[in-house]
């Protein structure tokens, strides 16, 4: 069976600092990993996606995540937030069908 | 760009009535998925399609959900009787390889149940 742990339900950083937002996942297989962005009032939209190629993913919007197998991480990180990041993030994982993880809401202090 | 459209963005019905929610996939797109996500919790699988036939669904997928491709364009959801904990925002979504590839969803239907 698979499954997600997002570590964080709220993350706050400041405007033009760092993001770390944490995930691990459990797979009895060579999973799919992504993450996804949900906006107030909006759709999922995907950010990122690893599907066994490089372990350093990049998204768009100047996000990016590293597969880390021995440690069962995927990471979203992002260099300099923006107020435009502000959301709901989901790591999600895919051996079939996807789950979720609970999702880490974003907040950006100007 | 392509996208997925689902309609109604809110629907509003009471206990023990029948729902049907509607999407448009994407036009080349060869899998189908719905997913809710109740109100404070996670998004949840619920089925997947292919071929005209449901390939996966889950736990919560039980006798009064079911699925259809009535045409070459529209994917449904169809509740048969409503209950309070149905409530939920319900997303579709399509994808061309399967599940383990990018899946695009839409804007969502909300559903409350009065």
């Amino acid at each position: 069976a698979q499954s997600v742990t997002q570590l964080d339900s709220h993350v706050s950083v400041s405007e033009g600092t760092p993001v770390l937002l944490r995930c691990n996942y459990s797979s009895s297989y060579s999973p799919s990993l992504f993450w996804y962005v949900q906006h107030p009032n909006k759709g999922l939209q995907l950010l990122l996606k690893y599907t066994s190629a490089a372990t350093l993913v990049k998204g768009i919007n100047g996000f990016e995540a590293e597969f880390k197998k021995s440690e069962t991480s995927f990471h979203l990180t992002k260099p300099s937030a923006h107020m435009s990041d502000a959301a709901e993030y989901f790591c999600v994982v895919s051996d079939w069908e996807l789950t979720f993880g609970t999702g880490t809401r974003l907040t950006i202090i100007p | 760009e392509p996208e997925v459209t689902q309609t109604p963005s809110h629907q509003v019905t009471q206990m023990g009535q029948e729902v049907i929610l509607r999407c448009v996939p994407i036009s080349n797109h060869l899998y189908f998925y719905w997913y809710r996500q109740i109100l404070g919790q996670k998004v949840e699988f619920l089925v997947s399609f292919y071929n005209n036939e449901i390939s996966e669904k889950s736990e919560i997928f039980d006798d009064q959900f079911s699925v259809e491709r009535p045409d070459g364009s529209n994917f449904t959801l169809k509740i048969r009787s409503t209950k309070l904990e149905d409530s939920a925002m319900y997303f579709c979504a399509s994808s061309t390889k399967g599940p383990r590839d990018e899946q695009f969803f839409g804007p969502g239907t909300r559903l409350t149940v009065l």
